[in-house]
């Protein structure tokens, strides 16, 4: 069964720190995987898109690494900044998906940065 | 200026009632979809519609009907709603997903439905 799992479920940490997301997936054949930042009361907007052949993709204060062949995804934020209070959902796509667009979504992580 | 819109923010009627949510986007995408979001925050697949025509139909209950009056709208019916309807609902909009396509998807805002 295709599954996309995150770790933590929820996180809280002080403006300034870093902090790694997780997210192993069971999705196959794969063709790509995404984080995405969804704000409280908004839709998701997409952070990164890595396809197998690419390992690490950084979009600012974002860097997301793939290992395909362990088929685990992490996500590191950077110096977090109070905006960065988000849910983070990992999403893939496999293969045959790619021909409908259909996406396999994780549960996200609950960040919360605190002052 | 907004790139998918969806209309209305929030819903909440009685269960049987039937109501529409309607979405709209601007970027020229030819492909749309609808995504359920239960209260776990799982973002399932519900639709999507490549140039008005369905490619996906999740096992969804025949209450819920999609309709696309061209490619640049896809509005979301629901027709005898239950309790268990009650979730948020978010309208996506990308390029034709394809061989070589990353099929990035831009969310709309979400329609709280609650269903009393």
């Amino acid at each position: 069964k295709n599954q996309v799992e995150q770790s933590p479920q929820s996180l809280i940490i002080l403006e300034g720190k870093n902090c790694t997301l997780q997210c192993n997936y069971t999705v196959s054949p794969f063709s790509n995987l995404r984080w995405y930042k969804q704000d409280t009361g908004r839709g998701p907007v997409s952070l990164t898109i890595m396809t197998f052949s690419e390992n690490t993709k950084s979009n600012g204060r974002y860097t997301a690494t793939l290992d395909a062949d362990t088929k685990q995804s992490s996500l590191h934020i950077t110096a977090s900044q109070l905006s960065d209070s988000a849910s983070y959902i990992c999403v893939v796509s496999g293969l045959g998906s790619s021909n409908t667009g259909k996406l396999i979504f994780g549960q996200g992580t609950t960040l919360q940065v605190k002052p | 200026d907004t790139a998918v819109s969806q209309t209305p923010k929030y819903l909440v009627t009685q269960m049987g009632n039937d109501k529409s949510i309607k979405c709209e986007q601007n970027l020229g995408h030819d492909t749309m979809y609808w995504y359920k979001q239960d209260s776990k925050k799982f973002l399932k697949i519900m639709f999507s519609y490549n140039n008005k025509e369905l490619i996906i139909n999740e096992t969804v209950p025949n209450r819920f009907s999609p309709k696309s009056p061209d490619k640049a709208h896809l509005n979301l019916h629901i027709n005898s709603l239950e309790l268990g309807d009650s979730a948020v609902y978010f309208c996506a909009s990308s390029q034709p997903p394809g061989r070589g396509s990353y099929n990035e998807q831009f969310f709309g805002p979400g329609t709280r439905l609650t269903v009393l």
